[in-house]
């Protein structure tokens, strides 16, 4: 069981909004950045939002991400049939002297 | 353009040892720090290790402390993961991944461990 705890799955329909959750702890969203990393079905994972709410060069301003207190969520809209993948967040942890931690996942599946 | 080739992986028996590598290309290796990331089979993303630009500082996940090391050779450009002792739940592509600014920018393809009698 992961100490990042997101839901094991979404889905919407194109063009819908979604959100993905992913909540933490004092020890590690509370206190450091959130990361989003998406891995598409049979690839290595790709940054996504870094430092709670930036997105990396490429990627589309349909991604944005956000933190509020010890939990951030991943927002999608107009959702597209290649966003289909699973979507990971990730955070340093404090009480682990610095070591990062990811979420368990959550596969978005696009109707 | 960044590249990141792992290998190294394969089959082993549990007890056994293997090294993976990951060479490097396409930017100034030591400005960075590094990560190996694994996902076991049908399973999420587990960070495993990391470690400073000199080789200084390195870290590493509990399940792991003790039997695996990570290293790295500036002047070859590659990072490596000397894993001992390996166990069943080792089992896992193995992944390298370039750090910058606390985000892993930059993931190779991955190389499959796959730890079995």
């Amino acid at each position: 069981q992961s100490v990042l705890t997101q839901p094991p799955s979404a889905s919407g329909t194109p063009g819908q909004r979604v959100t993905i959750s992913c909540s933490g702890s004092n020890s590690n969203i509370g206190k450091n950045s959130v990361y989003w990393y998406q891995q598409l079905p049979g690839t290595a994972p790709k940054l996504l939002i870094y430092k709670n709410d930036q997105r990396p060069s490429g990627v589309p301003d349909r991604f944005s991400g956000s933190k509020s207190g010890n939990s951030a969520s991943l927002a999608i809209r107009g959702l597209r049939s290649e966003d289909e993948a699973d979507y990971y967040c990730a955070a340093w942890d404090d009480s682990l002297g610095g070591r990062r931690l990811f979420g368990g996942g959550t596969k978005l599946t696009v109707l | 353009e960044v590249q990141l080739v792992e290998s190294g992986g394969g089959l082993v028996q549990p007890g056994g040892s293997l090294r993976l590598s990951c060479a490097a290309s396409g930017f100034t290796f030591t400005s960075h720090w590094m990560s190996w990331v694994r996902q076991a089979p049908g399973k999420g993303l587990e960070w495993v290790a990391n470690i400073k630009e000199d080789g200084s500082e390195r870290y590493y996940v509990d399940s792991v402390k003790g039997r695996f090391t990570i290293s790295r050779d500036n002047a070859k450009k590659s990072l490596y993961l000397q894993m001992n002792s390996l166990r069943a739940d080792d089992t896992a592509i193995y992944y390298c991944a370039k750090d910058q600014g606390g985000a892993m920018v930059s993931w190779g393809q991955g190389t499959l461990v796959t730890v079995s009698s």
